[in-house]
């Protein structure tokens, strides 16, 4: 199975930095990855698909790049809405595995 | 407008079968996979498997094959996930979740907690 290595677990920041999380994968995935936000008691949002597609409606601060092995979302100016978990999730490979989870936290 | 809907929360003992459904609807469900995808209590998300809802041919991930049935029935657009033998392990929120764009999870259901325990 392909390993997604999500980093870093846990992040505090606030209100109007810019923030990257990171996902590398234990093998080539080319663009097959997705991003995700929770919010607890909440389904998953896609927030960038095929790594750096924007998902419709999703605020433009929001963008990712990367191909292969080493993946990135950033957030360009953090909003209060923001404070969420992030995954991402290859689905190049079967079985799809996703990372381990970045929870964003107020500083 | 594009709705996944899914049954209420279920409560099994270990060893029965829990079977959880999903109710498409605001779109043809031929032309677009669905994903089921599973997060235990505090804890991240965990790929269960897919299936095409054209022909009903399925690709589980392998820890739960042999437990794990993913069926479709077009006539009323709705999925369902079938998990059996359930340990204290399987307690988790299922979400169903479709592919658009090629990547899982351009619109998800609100969840089901199936919770297991004697």
């Amino acid at each position: 199975d392909i390993q997604m290595t999500q980093s870093p677990s846990s992040l505090s920041a606030s209100v109007g930095d810019r923030v990257t999380i990171t996902c590398r994968a234990s093998q080539g995935i080319g663009y097959g990855l997705g991003w995700y936000q929770q919010k607890p008691g909440k389904a998953p949002k896609r927030l960038i698909y095929a790594a750096s597609s924007l998902q419709g409606g999703v605020p433009s601060r929001f963008s990712g790049s990367g191909s292969g092995t080493e993946f990135t979302l950033t957030i360009s100016s953090l909003q209060p809405e923001d404070f969420a978990t992030y995954f991402c999730l290859q689905h190049n490979t079967s079985p799809y595995t996703f990372g381990q989870g970045t929870k964003l936290e107020i500083k | 407008q594009v709705q996944l809907v899914q049954s209420g929360a279920e409560v099994k003992k270990p060893g029965a079968s829990v079977k959880v459904s999903c109710k498409a609807s605001g779109y043809t469900i031929t032309n677009y996979y669905m994903h089921w995808v599973r997060q235990a209590p505090g804890q991240g998300l965990e790929w269960t498997g897919i299936i095409n809802p054209s022909d009903g041919s399925t690709i589980y991930a392998q820890k739960f094959h042999g437990r794990v049935t993913m069926t479709r029935d077009t006539s009323t657009s709705t999925f369902y996930m079938e998990l059996s033998s359930l340990r204290s392990e399987d307690t988790a929120v299922y979400y169903c979740a479709r592919e658009g764009q090629g990547t899982p999870g351009d619109y998800w259901g609100q969840g089901t907690l199936v919770t297991v325990s004697s």
